[in-house]
């Protein structure tokens, strides 16, 4: 059991350059989420996915793009990056019932460590 | 963007000391999550919460969520140098899927 992957470990852009960062999960999690980890700043939303074909935006979305097609995939794209997105991005998901409020705790990847340049 | 408040910042701690970190928000919260993250990985659950002034524990470490639904602490006992780490509080507002988090309490040990 894996639970959530995350490639690649480590990333180098140039500014302008697009990257796509992948994220798979194999516990069968409705919800998955990305996060962006900056000092001092904790842990910072950028999008979330409740379902396949179903995203949403979080506190951080812009500059970053999303789609969830299948349930055990979101990736999180970066159209042109840029310095102020060099930081460690995380994926997460969890387990969420359907016929209640109930969240499961967040599952997380070992995340990957960009540097825009 | 809403982000709870965590304290303290960062602790160092003789081995053997006991640790107290506490997060509170202005927002009402129905889960109360505790991480630890060490270097290089993802953030790991130590302990969930779910009713207001329910306390749980997981080995050396107790956790509470706060009767007014707006906080939550974590306790360690008896310090040990696998302890260092950042430690994360999380919380989940009512009726939203977005799990927040706070800013992190970086604990180091001394042996």
């Amino acid at each position: 059991n894996a639970g959530v992957t995350q490639t690649p470990k480590f990333q180098v852009l140039k500014t302008g350059q697009s990257m796509t960062l992948q994220c798979a999960q194999d516990m069968n999690h409705e919800y998955m989420s990305w996060y962006r980890q900056d000092p001092g700043m904790g842990l910072r939303l950028i999008h979330y996915s409740v379902g396949a074909g179903i995203t949403d935006q979080g506190e951080v979305p812009n500059g970053y793009n999303v789609s969830r097609s299948t349930t055990e995939d979101f990736p999180l794209r970066l159209l042109s990056a840029a310095p102020s997105q060099t930081s460690v991005y995380f994926c997460a998901s969890s387990y969420r019932t359907p016929s209640s409020s109930y969240n499961s705790p967040l599952h997380f990847g070992n995340g990957t460590r960009l540097t825009v340049t | 963007g809403q982000q709870l408040n965590q304290s303290p910042q960062s602790m160092f701690i003789q081995e053997g000391e006991d640790v107290s970190m506490n997060c509170t928000s202005s927002s009402i919260f129905n889960t109360w999550l505790w991480y630890k993250q060490e270097p290089g990985e993802g953030p790991v659950l130590l302990i969930a919460l779910y009713k207001a002034g329910e306390l749980t524990s997981n080995g050396r470490l107790t956790a509470q969520f706060g009767i007014t639904r707006k906080d939550s602490f974590l306790n360690i006992s008896a310090s040990i140098p696998s302890d260092v780490g950042i430690y994360f509080c999380a919380g989940l507002s009512v009726g939203t899927y977005k799990y927040i988090f706070g800013t992190g309490t970086r604990l180091k040990v001394l042996a």
